[in-house]
């Protein structure tokens, strides 16, 4: 089975600090990983998928991860926080053949501070 | 190009009560996926929709079900409703086809469905 655990259930960084989210997951064949953001009262927004391509997967708003076999580590990273950036993020794991069922982490909440 | 809907964005209903609620799915998906999110959780599958057949279910009862027509659009039906019920109801849609699975799925704002 398949499962992602999210380190902190809640992280704070100044802005302009470096922002880093860490997620490790379980899976016994090799998974897709997402990172989604969610904002006060809205739905999920996907922010970067890791399809088994390039280990460094670049998204949206300058955030990236890197996907580590052995570290079976997929951590959320940008180098400068900005105000906006205050969210909640989802880290989640799906296999292909697994009728698309999106396992998601319980969460992490950024906060920035001023 | 419309972005995946769900209606209605809030609802209060009593236990035991029924609801429905409701997805439109981005234009050119042919796949929806239901999730639940209870306050402070990550979401969690409920089921996901093909073809107008479930096509694949997470760990909830038979008393939440769906239906999906021909234009792709879904509801989700819950029956007798407990208080646990409350959350943040999710829907997705992603497009599932030859050589193509419906990993990439896009979510809409989400109905709000509070249990008294």
């Amino acid at each position: 089975a398949q499962s992602v655990t999210q380190l902190g259930s809640h992280v704070s960084v100044s802005e302009g600090a470096l922002v880093l989210l860490r997620c490790n997951y379980s899976s016994s064949v090799p998974p897709y990983l997402f990172w989604y953001v969610q904002y006060p009262n809205q739905g999920l927004q996907l922010l970067l998928k890791y399809t088994s391509a390039a280990t460094l997967v670049k998204g949206i708003n300058g955030f990236e991860a890197e996907f580590k076999k052995s570290e079976t580590s997929f951590h959320l990273t940008k180098p400068s926080a900005h105000m906006s950036d205050a969210a909640e993020y989802f880290c989640a794991v799906t296999l292909y053949s697994s009728a698309s069922k999106i396992i998601f982490g319980s969460g992490t909440r950024l906060s920035i501070r001023p | 190009e419309t972005g995946v809907t769900q209606s209605p964005t809030h609802l209060i209903k009593t236990r035991g009560q029924q609801v429905t609620l409701r997805c439109s799915s981005q234009s050119g998906h042919n796949t929806v996926s239901w999730y639940q999110q209870a306050l402070g959780q990550g979401p969690q599958f409920i089921f996901q929709y093909y073809r107008e057949e479930e096509n694949g279910r997470g760990n909830f009862p038979p008393r939440f079900s769906g239906l999906q027509f021909p234009n792709y659009s879904s509801e989700l039906n819950v029956n007798a409703l407990e208080l646990d019920d409350s959350a943040l109801y999710l829907c997705a849609s992603s497009l599932r086809g030859l050589g193509l699975s419906s990993y990439e799925q896009y979510f809409g704002p989400g109905t709000r469905l509070t249990v008294t």
